[in-house]
């Protein structure tokens, strides 16, 4: 069974603050990460994708990805209330169905004006 | 990215019936996925629709509760079938595009109330 892990939340940080994500994954073969943001009352939307060790930035995201320690988090700088939504990680696995996505159960973002 | 529409986006549905929601992408695919995401809850795989064949459904999910086709590579058609209020959830396509590099997109999804 593979499974992913978030903390639920909620996390409340205030506004310019930075917001720290944080999803584990039990499959060691897994090769593709992906965050993604779901507002209340809409679909998810995909923030970012990782598929090496290390860090990856885009704007005021940055994703980071640790294979041995089974490990992926995603950091929001300079935190703004539009950020305010669940973040949701996926992970692709590795062989039979490894096209599929295995999803966390989320983690609600608060950002306090 | 690509335009993924579903229809419809928004149904109250009475015990016992039926709806049918329809996804349509208008870039070449590789994969299509129908999810659900119950209240409160994340996103489940129910199958991945094939082209021109049966969908391959995930535990829990049966071709008779939720009839699947795909004539196309960019259409795709997920019923519920004899809807109970256990099945008001959104159901979600989902498509992995050709080119982007096995990312994974969703649709604007389809909110069903069973009544």
């Amino acid at each position: 069974q593979k499974e992913v892990e978030q903390n639920s939340g909620p996390l409340s940080v205030p506004e310019g603050a930075i917001a720290s994500l944080n999803c584990t994954y039990s499959d060691r073969g897994s090769q593709s990460f992906f965050w993604y943001r779901q507002y209340s009352g809409k679909s998810p939307e995909l923030i970012m994708s990782i598929y090496s060790n290390g860090d990856k930035e885009d704007g005021r995201f940055t994703a980071q990805l640790n294979k041995a320690s089974q490990y992926v988090s995603l950091l929001i700088r300079d935190s703004q209330p539009s950020d305010s939504a669940t973040y949701l990680c996926a992970v692709k696995g590795s062989g039979a169905g490894s096209y599929q996505l295995t999803f966390g159960k989320g983690t609600k973002l608060s950002v306090i004006p | 990215s690509a335009v993924i529409s579903q229809k419809p986006s928004r149904d109250i549905c009475q015990r016992g019936t039926s709806l049918t929601i329809q996804c349509q992408v208008d870039s070449q695919v590789t994969m299509m996925f129908w999810y659900r995401q119950q209240p409160g809850q994340s996103l489940t795989l129910i199958a991945t629709a094939n082209q021109g064949s049966e969908a391959t459904y995930e535990s829990g999910f049966v071709i008779d509760k939720f009839p699947i086709s795909r004539p196309n590579l960019t259409f795709s058609t997920l019923t519920v079938s004899n809807m109970s209020p256990e099945d008001s959830s959104i159901y979600l396509c989902s498509v992995e595009l050709r080119g982007s590099g096995n990312t994974i997109y969703f649709g604007e999804g389809s909110w069903l109330t069973v009544v």
